[in-house]
């Protein structure tokens, strides 16, 4: 079956601190994999994506490389801002959008 | 342009009681899904809609039930409410059925 697991928060980083969110997933055939992030009181917003094995996906600092070999699918970003704190969420889709399995969720405190 | 628009926001209701979720996608886009996320989880899907026909359902009891109108606008409907049923229903509209999806803010649902 198709399952996304992700680490558990709530992981809390100084400003301008490295930032590692891990994402590994379980999967039939070859998904499309994302990272949506979700401000408090706010819908999902599509972060970054990457649509095969080796693809990187990059948005806003952050970016995510598509391992195949590990399933695997690591949020990482060099220097966190105050304004990075969200619930950030992994998620695959099996026929490329058109229905998304979802981790948990990770929740990241920036502070000042 | 405007994005995903979901209402009512909040809405609270009493066990056993029915309600009706709306949703109206982005101008052009003819698919339709639906998640519900309960509080510390990921978002589960339940229903997408393309082109006014279910393309796909979750693992949901009957008492949930969807529809999409000629305007590509939606409606989700519970029944027989349950506590278990509060939760962030999230819509996310996309292009076509394979295509970037796109998310709503969300309608919380309360069950008392």
């Amino acid at each position: 079956g198709n399952s996304v697991t992700q680490m558990e928060g709530p992981v809390t980083l100084s400003e301008e601190a490295f930032l590692t969110i891990n994402c590994t997933y379980t999967a039939t055939g070859y998904p499309s994999l994302f990272w949506y992030v979700q401000y408090p009181g706010e819908g999902l917003q599509l972060l970054l994506k990457a649509t095969k094995a080796d693809d990187k996906g990059s948005n806003k600092g952050f970016e995510a490389t598509y391992r195949k070999e590990t399933t695997s699918f690591h949020l990482e970003k060099g220097s966190v801002q105050v304004s990075d704190s969200a619930v950030y969420f992994c998620a695959l889709s099996p026929y490329n959008f058109n229905k998304f399995y979802f981790g948990s969720g990770t929740k990241l405190n920036v502070k000042p | 342009d405007a994005g995903v628009t979901q209402s009512p926001t909040h809405l609270i209701k009493t066990r056993g009681q029915h309600v009706t979720l709306r949703c109206s996608p982005i101008s052009g886009h003819k698919s339709v899904s639906w998640y519900q996320q309960v509080l510390g989880q990921g978002p589960q899907f339940i229903f997408q809609y393309y082109e006014k026909e279910e393309r796909g359902r979750g693992n949901f009891p009957d008492r949930f039930s969807a529809r999409q109108f000629p305007n590509y606008s939606s409606e989700l409907n519970v029944n027989a409410l349950l506590l278990g049923d509060s939760a962030l229903y999230l819509c996310a509209s996309s292009l076509g059925q394979v295509d970037e999806a796109f998310f709503g803010q969300g309608t919380r649902l309360t069950v008392v």
